[in-house]
């Protein structure tokens, strides 16, 4: 139990373009779900924190603007890189809340920007 | 807010050999502490958790401790295999809000 898929794995996109990424916990439901991004041999850095049914809390420095959540249901939560810059390649891995404190995580997805 | 730092960075051991990896927090109401292991290329995974009422607890090779007076806990790994190489990330959290280590890379050498 306890999987977390991501969609897509890797995504190639022009700059000015945007991108959505979905978030899904497969077997269980997730009132809390994170998104992080995650730079070459670095650790995690969390971006938001994304409720079901109402707005995202966004860590410092993160662009609500430019970093679109939307936690539609129970089980998915989206992300959106808009107006996409190649700074913004990155890994972005999202968690879901099982427990009051478990988290699990995707796979990944792979952001290139051209 | 917390902080957690881990050590060590890097980490090399041969087949069989023990692997330790330690990590210190600085938030006294963080009570959940988990370990992670994270593949190339792979989203985390959850490999071993403890709560702060536990002091210790095991599951096969991997064991984790927990002192909460020091704020500090470890992850043990006995007889190492090459498929255990790989970034293991250590955490805590108060809340439903967790903030990682910098990450151990771990290689075990066949």
């Amino acid at each position: 139990g306890a999987v977390v898929s991501q969609h897509p794995s890797r995504v190639i996109c022009k700059s000015g373009t945007s991108v959505k990424i979905e978030c899904r916990s497969l077997d269980f439901q997730a009132t809390t779900m994170f998104w992080y991004r995650q730079f070459p041999k670095q650790s995690l850095m969390l971006m938001a924190t994304s409720n079901e049914g109402s707005k995202a809390t966004y860590e410092q420095g993160v662009e609500k603007d430019k970093f679109l959540i939307n936690h539609a249901s129970l089980t998915l939560s989206t992300l959106t890189v808009t107006s996409a810059h190649p700074e913004d390649s990155s890994f972005y891995i999202c968690s879901a809340l099982r427990t009051p404190y478990e988290q699990y995580f995707g796979p990944g997805t792979r952001l290139t920007v051209t | 807010g917390e902080n957690v730092e881990q050590h060590p960075s890097t980490l090399s051991v041969q087949e069989g050999d023990s692997a330790v990896i330690k990590c210190t927090y600085s938030d006294s109401a963080s009570n959940y502490f988990p370990w992670y292991k994270q593949e190339l290329g792979k989203g985390p995974q959850l490999i071993i958790d403890i709560r702060s009422n536990v002091g210790e607890k095991k599951d096969q090779r991997i064991a984790v401790t927990l002192n909460k007076t020091a704020k500090h806990f470890s992850l043990h790994i006995t007889e190492t295999q090459p498929e255990d190489s790989a970034v293991y990330f250590c955490a805590a959290s108060p809340r439903d809000d967790m903030r990682f280590g910098a990450g151990t890379r771990l290689t075990v050498k066949p």
